[in-house]
């Protein structure tokens, strides 16, 4: 069953370093997504792609922050200096169609620490 | 904005006995959508069950049943013949219907299920 695979599955980085989540979705989808969740706290919503833009984005989805898919295969999300409360495991998530009845595919997440 | 509220952070359930996961949620919308999924350890988070909230009739997947009350803004979800498989983190999901095109949902907290042999 195809699946939407996520690396790495944990990254530990000094705080101020950049980092890169790596997302790979299930090939036909069509619309792209990442939440996270601090440990003991509710999945968030950061950003949703669609046709190579964002198509909304979070409060915490700042200009730290960035997406793209540079292949067509691979979906990444990109932190350009990390914090202290960037650590946290981000979910990648992709669709096959807009509308009302579709169902977000998640991958395992990556954990990310920041020391 | 739409929240999503699981009160019970962990629940255990002897194996083929039925346990009860609660979920309410606040909305000003009339029309949405609202999911459980389960997370097993280390593994994908993947849908359990889907209400559309139009319906009055609660949705049923096997073992997986919801309870949903529109009006309490409630939808728990009920566990049938509990399986050592079912031990997982179950988030409770909203999504508005306006969103087309776009599956942003709000999670709740989640809940942590022990299944005991």
């Amino acid at each position: 069953e195809p699946e939407v695979t996520q690396t790495p599955s944990h990254q530990v980085t000094q705080m101020g370093q950049e980092v890169i989540l790596r997302c790979v979705p299930i090939s036909n989808h069509l619309y792209f997504y990442w939440y996270r969740q601090i440990l003991g706290q509710k999945v968030e919503f950061l950003v949703s792609f669609y046709n190579n833009e964002i198509s909304e984005k979070s409060e915490i989805f700042d200009d730290q922050f960035s997406v793209e898919r540079p292949d067509g295969s691979n979906f990444t999300l990109k932190i350009r200096s990390t914090k202290l409360e960037d650590s946290a495991m981000y979910f990648c998530a992709s669709l096959f169609s807009g509308g009302n009845t579709g169902e977000l595919f998640f991958g395992e997440g990556s954990r990310l620490t920041v020391l | 904005a739409q929240t999503v509220t699981q009160s019970q952070p962990e629940m255990s359930v002897q194996e083929a006995e039925t346990v009860t996961l609660s979920c309410t949620y606040d909305t000003s919308e009339s029309d949405y959508y609202l999911f459980w999924y389960k997370q097993p350890p280390s593994r994908q988070m993947i849908l359990v069950i889907r209400q559309e909230a139009y319906k009055q009739q609660n949705a049923t997947e096997n073992r997986f049943s919801v309870n949903f009350q529109k009006a309490a803004k409630s939808f728990s979800l009920k566990i049938s013949d509990s399986q050592l498989g079912d031990a997982a983190m179950y988030f409770c999901a909203y999504r508005s219907w306006l969103n087309f095109g776009n599956e942003k949902l709000t999670f709740g907290t989640g809940t942590r299920l022990t299944i005991i042999p």
